[in-house]
Order: C-alpha cells, then sequence, then structure tokens
C-alpha cells in the first residue's frame, strides 16, 4: 500500500520562510507532486520532483529525496494569499493515479 | 488556453437518486482523471480515461462509474445516491505525451459540489 504524511496545520508570519514536510511509503515510486487549493477552489500545480534534489520556482522550492522517502515545499517571502492548505501527491510506474497526503493547512498571520 | 471546465458547479441530490457529472479538459489533453474530495478521506482517485477507454480504477464500488468521448470530453455517474457521496468531485486533465508514465502534471478543474439530502 501507500502512506503519505504531512503536518495537518502549521502557521507562519507574513514575509518568513516556511517548509511544509511530506514523507512517503510507496513501491514504484515515479514523482512527487504539490499543489496548492485554497478554501472552495480546486488544487493548482505547484511543483514536480522525480529526481533528488531541489527544484526552485520563484517563491516556491521542493526537495525530494528517494532514499529517505522525503520531501518538503519551500515557501519563501511569505505573503497573505499563502495561506490555503498545501497537498504532497505521489505517483506510481504504470499509474496516472495521484496519491494524496491528507494536506497541511498553512495559516500566514500578519 | 482555456483551463479543465466542470458542470455543473453545484448540485443537490436526494438518496437514491443518480447523478452524472461533466468534464471538459484542457484543449490537447488525452488524459480525463476523477476524484472524490471530502473533509474526512481527503482527496481520493476514482478512474482515469484515456482515448475512451478507462485504464485506472481506484477503490470504489460499482455505483461510481465513468466514460470519455472521442472528444476526451468526459463524464462520471453516480446512482444510487448515499449521504456518504457528499463531497466535491474534481476533475484533471493531462497532456499524456507518451513519455515515461507519471511524468505528465495534472492540471484540475473548479470541481462540483454535490450535495446528498
Amino acid at each position: 500500500g501507500q502512506n503519505i504524511d504531512q503536518p495537518t496545520e502549521m502557521t507562519a508570519t507574513e514575509g518568513a520562510i516556511v517548509q511544509i514536510n511530506c514523507t512517503y511509503q510507496t513501491s514504484g515510486f515515479n514523482g512527487l507532486f504539490w499543489y496548492q487549493q485554497h478554501a472552495g477552489e480546486a488544487p493548482t500545480f505547484l511543483s514536480y520532483n522525480v529526481l533528488d534534489g531541489l527544484e526552485e520556482k520563484g517563491r516556491f522550492s521542493s526537495f525530494l529525496s528517494r532514499s529517505k522517502g522525503y520531501s518538503y515545499l519551500l515557501l519563501k517571502e511569505l505573503q497573505m494569499k499563502d495561506s490555503a492548505s498545501y497537498l504532497c501527491a505521489v505517483i506510481r510506474t504504470g499509474r496516472r493515479a495521484l496519491t494524496f497526503g491528507s494536506g497541511t493547512r498553512l495559516q500566514v498571520q500578519p | 488556453k482555456a483551463g479543465v471546465t466542470q458542470t455543473p458547479r453545484y448540485l443537490i441530490k436526494t438518496r437514491g437518486q443518480q447523478v452524472t457529472l461533466s468534464c471538459s479538459p484542457i484543449s490537447g489533453h488525452r488524459s480525463v482523471s476523477w476524484y472524490q474530495q471530502t473533509p474526512g478521506q481527503g482527496l481520493q482517485f476514482l478512474f482515469e480515461y484515456f482515448s475512451e477507454t478507462q485504464r485506472n480504477k481506484g477503490n470504489f464500488p460499482g455505483r461510481f462509474s465513468g466514460r470519455q468521448f472521442s472528444n476526451s470530453r468526459s463524464e462520471m455517474n453516480v446512482s444510487t445516491l448515499e449521504l456518504g457521496d457528499s463531497a466535491l468531485y474534481l476533475c484533471a486533465s493531462s497532456f499524456t505525451s507518451g513519455r515515461a508514465l507519471g511524468t505528465d502534471t495534472q492540471y484540475f478543474g473548479p470541481g462540483t459540489r454535490l450535495t446528498v439530502l
């Protein structure tokens, strides 16, 4: 089976940096996605990692360690609009189904 | 390029009824996946279609079914609705370039919020 864990809630201050962790256990790992979801809206794609290392995209970066089954999403220069749920999802070789973690609800405070 | 569209956006049904939801993928995308999102279970995979064929199926009862048309548009149907079927139903499309599987990003539509009374 698959198991994906991420913290339920996090709070951070506007302008700061926050790291959201995700650990997973799965066979046939073929990539990890991060999505952002504002309340009442659809998930929006943020990043995709399949090889070890850091992928940087503006204020957002995502890191993957396949040997440790670990990823994190780093958000820099936090803005109020970054208050949302952040979903970690894993895809397995030969399948197109994304398996999602339960999501981390991030609250950015002034 | 227009994003994934889903209709209707909101739906209220009663137990025992059936419902059909529609999804139009991003132009050029051939793969359509459906997910159910609830507060208790989170986002769960229902099924995926490509070239009018169901390629993957999640762990849902047979009351949940779907299909895909030649223009890649997809529908999902839920028969004999139960209270527990109340959820946000999300459709996602991906290009499926023929490269290694799993490398095509899925883009989500706004969802259909189904309430079963």
